[in-house]
């Protein structure tokens, strides 16, 4: 099955600096990579996607970034805010059976220093 | 995005006892999942339930622990059978939305610790 990995477990970053979370994938099948925030004690929610037909997609200051033959992506926050502070979770999707099967990395812990 | 609701939120149960999570979404869906995420660890899939069939459950998870049902397209319910503090963990439930229904939205969760 699919196996997804994540670095780093932890990171901190100044206010302002850019932060970059980089996530390997194993099945090369997988079509569709979302990211996902979750802050403490909430659920998880999208913050943004890509699929496998693109290279690279951004939306104001999050941007993702998906290299296909190396099987990696990356999520890159710019102009860091400490709201920016909170758990982010990569994720690999492969068609399986009919319907989506989701994989997700192991998390990220972003805190944004002020 | 679909709206999803999940009930409870949190309970504190004795091991031994089960608990039954239900989750509401405000329209109509194929596929609906729930995960386990442990104390700060990432989501673990333990099963896909499609209305009008069994539950499809991942490796390391069976019927038998975790009973689903899925009597209509917007509501499932989860089971934690024969609780032990292991079971302690929040359970999401999450449905394909969206344009595509790649995209995946998450309940609230319910936070389940088992004495």
């Amino acid at each position: 099955g699919e196996n997804v990995e994540q670095h780093p477990s932890t990171l901190s970053v100044q206010e302002g600096d850019s932060a970059v979370i980089k996530c390997t994938y194993s099945d090369s099948a997988s079509n569709y990579f979302p990211w996902y925030k979750q802050e403490l004690g909430k659920r998880p929610q999208l913050i943004i996607d890509i699929r496998s037909n693109v290279g690279e997609k951004k939306d104001q200051r999050i941007a993702v970034t998906l290299n296909k033959t190396a099987k990696h992506f990356s999520l890159h926050i710019t102009e860091t805010q400490p709201e920016d502070s909170a758990v982010y979770f990569c994720a690999a999707e492969v068609n399986s059976g009919g319907y989506q099967k989701v994989t997700f990395g192991t998390g990220t812990k972003l805190q944004v220093i002020p | 995005s679909a709206v999803i609701s999940q009930k409870p939120s949190r309970d504190i149960c004795q091991r031994g006892t089960s608990l039954t999570i239900q989750c509401q979404v405000d329209s109509q869906v194929t596929m609906m999942f729930w995960y386990r995420q442990q104390p700060g660890q990432s989501l673990t899939l333990i099963a896909t339930a499609n209305q009008g069939s069994e539950a499809t459950y991942e490796s390391g998870f069976v019927i038998d622990k975790f009973p689903i049902s899925r009597p209509n397209l917007t509501f499932s319910t989860l089971t934690v059978s024969n609780m032990s503090p292991e079971d302690s963990s929040i359970y999401l439930c999450s449905v394909g939305a969206g344009s595509s229904t790649d995209t995946q939205y998450f309940g609230p969760g319910t936070r389940l610790t088992v004495l």
